[in-house]
This record gives C-alpha cells, sequence and structure tokens, in this order.
C-alpha cells in the first residue's frame, strides 16, 4: 500500500522559508510517477503548488514558480517543497500526493491517486 | 475566483440522486480528462473519479461521471449519509500550464 507522510515545521514567520518533505513508503520512486504538492489554505478550496518528475524536471504554478523549489531525493525515497518569502497567504494545509496517469494525443490523463494526511504550516511571527 | 465553476452547495435526501456540475473553458475541461476528488472534514482529498468517468478500485458504483464539451458533472445515485463531504473537480490548464480546481461544492445529506 502507498503512503506519503509529510513532515516540516508547523510555524513559519513572514519573509523566512517555508521547507516540508514528504517521505513515501509502499512504492519505490525510483519506479517512476510523478510527484506533487498541493495546498489549502484553512476552510477554502485546493491549489496546486508544483510536481517532479523522477527525471528531476519540475513543473510550477506560475502564480508561486518564482518562490516554490522542489527536489527529490531518491537515496531517501521521499521529495521536497520549500516556499520562499512567506507571508501570512501562504498559511495552509500543504498535501504531497503521486501523480498517476499519462498524457497522449488527447491529452493529460493525469490523477492525483495516493495523498499524504496533510500538515498545517501557519505563517506568523 | 476559481478556473473551474462549481455550486458551493448541494443537498439531497437519502436514496436520492444528486448531480454536481463542473464548468471550465477549452484550455482546460474542453482539452484535457477530468478528476474527481472526495473530502471529509479535516481529512486528505481522496480521488474518486479520473479519465472523466473511472472509478477507483473501492469507489462504490453509485458514483458516476459525464464530460460534454467544457463541462462535467458528477452524479451520486442512491445518496447515503456518509456521502455528506466536500467535491472538487480538476484538470490541466493550457493557458496557465497549470492545474486548476473547482472552488468546491459542499453536499449536505438532509
Amino acid at each position: 500500500q502507498v503512503q506519503l507522510q509529510e513532515s516540516g515545521p508547523g510555524l513559519v514567520k513572514p519573509s523566512e522559508t517555508l521547507s516540508l518533505t514528504c517521505a513515501v513508503s509502499g512504492y519505490s520512486i525510483n519506479s517512476g510517477y510523478r510527484w506533487s504538492w498541493i495546498r489549502q489554505p484553512p476552510g477554502k478550496g485546493l491549489e496546486w503548488i508544483g510536481s517532479i518528475y523522477l527525471s528531476g524536471s519540475t513543473y510550477y504554478n506560475p502564480s508561486l514558480k518564482s518562490r516554490v523549489i522542489i527536489s527529490v531525493d531518491t537515496s531517501r525515497n521521499q521529495f521536497s517543497l520549500k516556499v520562499s518569502s512567506v507571508t501570512a497567504a501562504d498559511t495552509a494545509v500543504y498535501y504531497c500526493a503521486r501523480q498517476n496517469g499519462y498524457y497522449d494525443h488527447t491529452g493529460s490523463h493525469y490523477y492525483l491517486d495516493y495523498w499524504g494526511q496533510g500538515t498545517l504550516v501557519t505563517v506568523t511571527s | 475566483q476559481s478556473v473551474l465553476t462549481q455550486p458551493p452547495s448541494a443537498s439531497g435526501t437519502p436514496g436520492q440522486r444528486v448531480t454536481i456540475s463542473c464548468s471550465g473553458s477549452s484550455s482546460n475541461i474542453g482539452s484535457h480528462t477530468l478528476t474527481w476528488y472526495q473530502q471529509f472534514p479535516g481529512t486528505a482529498p481522496k480521488l474518486l473519479m479520473y479519465d472523466n468517468n473511472q472509478r477507483p478500485s473501492g469507489v462504490p458504483d453509485r458514483f458516476s461521471g459525464s464530460k460534454s464539451g467544457t463541462s462535467a458533472s458528477l452524479a451520486i445515485s442512491g445518496l447515503q449519509s456518509e456521502d455528506e463531504a466536500d467535491y472538487y473537480c480538476a484538470a490541466w490548464d493550457d493557458s496557465l500550464s497549470n492545474w486548476v480546481f473547482g472552488g468546491g461544492t459542499k453536499l449536505t445529506v438532509l
């Protein structure tokens, strides 16, 4: 059974960098798929942050691209998220997820099939 | 303002059939498959439907999905109290180069 678990500080000061890690168990990241981060501000909807491929290629939400870095550590079977220069607007539950599916001539057939339980990150001084 | 438009709320009585709509554009729903997620309070979203109308293993066949043009819908038949949750649609958007989600629909079982 594939499981994902987020970890990292629950409190971050404004202007600092938010750092989270997603540990994957039950599946080797080396075997493929893409790995994503999604966030959800309290009481609001979901926002995709970005995804990383096994090759190291990354795709980021254009609205966050200048502040986000997603990386993968295959030796530890985990991937990470860094968001710099955070503000109160970055307060959210952060989820990691596995991106399954494929892309063909008919378009994207991707979906997020396994999710972590989520971790609340609050930006406060 | 979400790129994909969903009604903020929906409701039904046990046993009833309820549908939740998701409206987009040619750059997202019109060009790519749609996914639905179910989320209970305080928990992570769960994959409910992918490729417009495919149910993952374990999802009851009471749930069905459809897509036409730039709109899609999720139907729940034989509504049960345990279906009370938030439902989100999602798709890739070519114009934004971004995954986009609907704002979510809170389903209440009366």
